[in-house]
């Protein structure tokens, strides 16, 4: 069990860019969520996987969002024509079904 | 629609002192409840969970809350707070089975003072 582990840690883009991150989830787990935490505010969910079938996707997340799940496994969230409301820390964490969340260290987003 | 209220925002209490953090949570079922912490820099940790049985959980770190079905609470305590208590802490609920999503208060941050 090596815990959930994000890549990269921070990632500072130009207003416009597209950014990816990606998560590796502990191995056996076959849950995976995606939250966005700002400043002095609790994790916001945006999405969550089981296997790889995308279960819920936050009504609050643009169309310039999307995650991919495609073999179960690791995931990606990516973020096209990024704006400097996007700027963020980005969560991962996984679950078995019904188990509580382990989350990942995050990936700091920073649009200039 | 699933929610969880912080009321208290921010809480300050003497080191030695003791300390309960608010939590309601609306939820249409039996809800699966958590508390985290994180401190500054780090990482969301689980501090403790109810999922059925016993409505007192035990934590890390001394902590434990309570589930009250009838106030739609969990409120998290702890006896004697630590310096080292001193962090932003998270309640959360989600539910069992099916496609249940866990979803996060706001926070509340505590300081603690010598």
């Amino acid at each position: 069990d090596t815990g959930v582990s994000q890549d990269p840690r921070h990632k500072i883009t130009k207003r416009g860019q597209n950014v990816t991150f990606r998560c590796d989830p502990i191995s056996e787990h076959n849950r995976l969520y995606w939250y966005r935490q700002t400043l002095g505010q609790g994790p916001e969910f945006l999405t969550y996987f089981q296997n790889e079938a995308q279960l819920e996707k936050s009504r609050l997340l643009s169309d310039r969002f999307s995650a991919e799940r495609p073999k179960g496994s690791f995931s990606t969230l990516e973020i096209q024509r990024t704006e400097q409301g996007d700027s963020a820390m980005y969560l991962c964490a996984s679950s078995l079904v019904d188990g509580e969340l382990f989350f990942g260290e995050g990936s700091r987003l920073t649009v200039l | 629609a699933q929610s969880v209220t912080q009321p208290d925002i921010h809480i300050t209490v003497s080191e030695g002192a003791s300390l309960e953090l608010r939590c309601n949570y609306s939820y249409g079922a039996t809800p699966y409840l958590f508390w985290y912490v994180q401190s500054p820099g780090q990482g969301l940790q689980l501090l403790l969970k109810y999922f059925s049985g016993d409505t007192l959980v035990q934590g890390i770190k001394g902590f434990e809350a309570e589930f009250k079905r009838s106030q739609s609470s969990f409120n998290l305590r702890k006896p004697s707070v630590h310096w080292s208590d001193a962090a932003e802490y998270f309640c959360a609920v989600g539910g069992s089975g099916g496609y249940q999503k866990v979803t996060f208060g706001t926070g509340t941050k505590l300081q603690v003072i010598p």
